[in-house]
């Protein structure tokens, strides 16, 4: 079934470690492709989208993603986390002329102090 | 207003009692979208709004649920009969122009629904 994966569910870090969240999407043809972060309590929010150009996608927050067609990935990555990055990361993919987002399981994200 | 706004909270209801969820889009916004988060199933499509018109009903799971939109703005999500399968926590997103694949989704809080 052509899906979004995310084999990352929960991950632990210490602060200033660096982090890399794996995504990868079996879907054909041409995708757009997004992470969202959902912190404690808060509502789903934006990291940052590709859809074309520069596969390197820079984001809030000192995120960004790394678009790899021929690996069909879309990898995060922070270089230094910090205790506040404590979250959920979805990892999403819109098709090309559909507009409903598919979204990965998500992985948690603890960052100790 | 400043973002999506969705009521109730949180919703507890009886198995087979009918629940109205509603959602607020941000003003202007055009498009708008209904998913739910549940342990099981994680994040889930539901339904796609344009405007007043629903071009992507794909994700609704059953007849027992259904949507409305009305003068573009707010929308209302119906599940009747409601089955403790249905306990999840429903979100409403909106987007500014047509709907397009590359828009961004903005998403209100939820209502965290509960059957009993």
């Amino acid at each position: 079934a052509q899906s979004v994966s995310q084999h990352n569910h929960h991950v632990i870090l210490s602060e200033a470690a660096s982090l890399e969240l794996g995504c990868n999407y079996s879907y054909g043809g041409t995708v757009n492709l997004f992470w969202y972060v959902q912190y404690p309590g808060q509502h789903l929010q934006l990291l940052l989208k590709y859809f074309s150009g520069d596969p390197l996608v820079k984001g809030i927050k000192g995120f960004e993603a790394e678009f790899i067609k021929s690996k069909f990935s879309f990898n995060l990555r922070k270089p230094s986390v910090q205790w506040s990055d404590t979250a959920e990361y979805f990892c999403a993919v819109t098709r090309a002329g559909f507009q409903k987002l598919v979204f990965g399981t998500g992985t948690r994200l603890l960052v100790s102090p | 207003g400043a973002g999506v706004s969705q009521s109730p909270s949180n919703k507890v209801t009886e198995k087979g009692k009918d629940v109205e969820l509603r959602c607020d889009p941000i003003s202007g916004h055009t498009a708008l979208y209904w998913y739910r988060q549940s342990l099981g199933q994680g994040l889930e499509f539901l339904i796609y709004f344009q405007g007043n018109s629903a071009p992507d009903k794909s994700g609704l799971p059953s007849d027992r649920f259904s949507a409305e939109r009305t003068g573009g703005s707010v929308s209302t999500l119906t599940i009747q009969r409601t089955q403790q399968e249905d306990s999840a926590v429903y979100l409403c997103a909106s987007s500014p122009r047509g709907g397009g694949s590359t828009d961004t989704q903005y998403f209100g809080p939820g209502t965290r629904l509960t059957v009993l």
